[in-house]
């Protein structure tokens, strides 16, 4: 039973360029949600997508957006890239009617903006 | 709003000591505490969570953490660390908006001396 799978593991951007990052959910979950987790910090949730709609956003700018596919995978996009954009960003799903009790984490994806 | 404090930044443990970790919480209801474990480069791992009954809660891996509401505190514990326990603890609350996110703290690097 396949976990979380976050791709790319990694990857590096220049300011002012856009990205995105895919999330494949664990079998079963219909709930995607998105956390960025700066160097030192804790992970912060910016948004959660669930059957295709935008259901909770924290606070981060509209630079920020996402999408759910209709097999619930899921796509952070980041626009105008900035430096403090630099993060692990963490993608977990779950079950809508487990909420964040039944958060399963993925690896993450690492952002560098140089 | 919810916010979760994680006093110690870093703590440094004999191998076989014990551990306790801090967390404090502040958040007007009953809340939903989570304790997570990050190793360097990975997602996180749910070692424990709280959400209503007997405040001792025991986890993976060995781990226990009391709900102490009078003091808002949410302390992880275990009575003989390995060296593979080294790795980064998070501390979090969920929120009551649908339970569908969770706030953490900034974490605590535990690192296991021989």
């Amino acid at each position: 039973d396949a976990g979380v799978t976050q791709s790319p593991t990694h990857l590096i951007k220049t300011r002012g360029q856009q990205v995105t990052l895919r999330c494949s959910p664990k079998s079963g979950h219909d709930t995607v949600s998105w956390y960025q987790q700066a160097l030192g910090q804790g992970p912060q949730f910016i948004f959660q997508y669930y059957e295709e709609e935008e259901r909770q956003r924290g606070n981060f700018p509209d630079r920020f957006s996402g999408h759910q596919f209709p097999n619930y995978s899921s796509e952070l996009n980041v626009n105008a890239l900035l430096l403090g954009d630099s993060a692990l960003y963490l993608c977990a799903s779950s079950l809508r009617g487990q909420g964040a009790a039944g958060y399963t984490f993925g690896s993450g994806t690492r952002l560098t903006v140089v | 709003a919810q916010s979760v404090t994680q006093p110690d930044i870093h703590i440094t443990v004999s191998e076989g000591a014990s551990l306790e970790l801090r967390c404090n919480y502040s958040y007007g209801a009953t809340p939903y505490l989570f304790w997570y474990v990050q190793s360097p480069g990975q997602g996180l791992q749910l070692l424990l969570k709280y959400f209503s009954g007997d405040t001792l809660v025991q986890g993976i891996k060995g781990f226990e953490a009391e709900f102490k509401r009078s003091q808002s505190s949410f302390n992880l514990r275990k009575p003989s660390v390995h060296w593979s326990d080294a790795a980064e603890y998070f501390c979090a609350v969920g929120t009551n908006t649908g339970f569908q996110k969770l706030v953490f703290g900034t974490g605590t690097r535990l690192l296991v001396s021989p």
